[in-house]
């Protein structure tokens, strides 16, 4: 049973263009969404996270949407470069459930091509 | 500022043997995790910790166990290694635990054959 989908093994955008990551997530208790990129070989690293109290939180080319009636979620990457070409996890969390950590999604590999 | 580290990056394990997979921060965070990733497939917890003393089961934590005796250190046990247990390990930790990123070593690349 997953509780937060990410339908896009696989994404690639031209050098310079808009890259748009989708998530979705199941449990409405979810209240904490972050995205983190991976490289391979390396550990995930923190990209950008919004609270639900918000719908936008904005981090220079970074940007993450958040549609709580939908439960959707999207990060956009304007403009893409080279080294954004890296796996993109999609993770959520309770708050008041917890501090078992975050729940991730499969996540979209992301290929910028030049 | 090394943040988490993770030793060994590698290794390949025997069904049945056992080994310690370790992991310490130097960040004063209070919570730890371990996560799995399978080919594939997202992350999943193993077990986790909100301080020394303290450690709770997360969603898959069958056939491992942790200790934490420091808020430094949280050492991840696997006692009869078995094909299933082939994956990458990551170990985590966060200063407050909920609504808080975490900060991920580069992992342990593990192979039971």
């Amino acid at each position: 049973d997953q509780q937060v989908k990410q339908n896009s093994p696989s994404l690639s955008v031209q050098e310079g263009r808009i890259s748009i990551l989708n998530c979705d997530y199941t449990n409405s208790m979810f209240d904490y969404f972050l995205w983190y990129k991976k490289y391979p070989a390396e550990g995930p690293t923190f990209l950008i996270s919004i609270s639900s109290i918000k719908d936008k939180n904005e981090d220079g080319r970074f940007t993450v949407f958040l549609n709580k009636s939908a439960k959707h979620l999207s990060l956009h990457i304007v403009p893409s470069q080279p080294g954004d070409s890296a796996v993109y996890f999609c993770a959520a969390s309770d708050s008041g459930g917890g501090a078992d950590g975050l729940t991730f999604g499969k996540g979209t590999h992301l290929i910028i091509q030049p | 500022n090394a943040g988490v580290t993770q030793t060994p990056k590698f290794r390949i394990l025997k069904i049945g043997q056992s080994m310690t997979l370790q992991c310490a921060q130097d960040m004063n965070h209070n919570y730890m995790y371990w996560y799995r990733q399978d080919p594939g497939m997202g992350l999943k917890l193993i077990y986790y910790s909100v301080g020394a003393g303290i450690t709770d089961k997360g969603e898959v934590p069958n056939g491992y166990n942790v200790s934490r005796s420091t808020t430094e250190d949280f050492p991840l046990r696997l006692e009869l290694a078995a094909p299933s247990q082939t994956s990458v390990y990551f170990c985590a930790s966060s200063s407050t635990g909920v609504n808080s990123p975490l900060h991920f070593g580069n992992g342990t690349r593990l192979t039971v054959t």
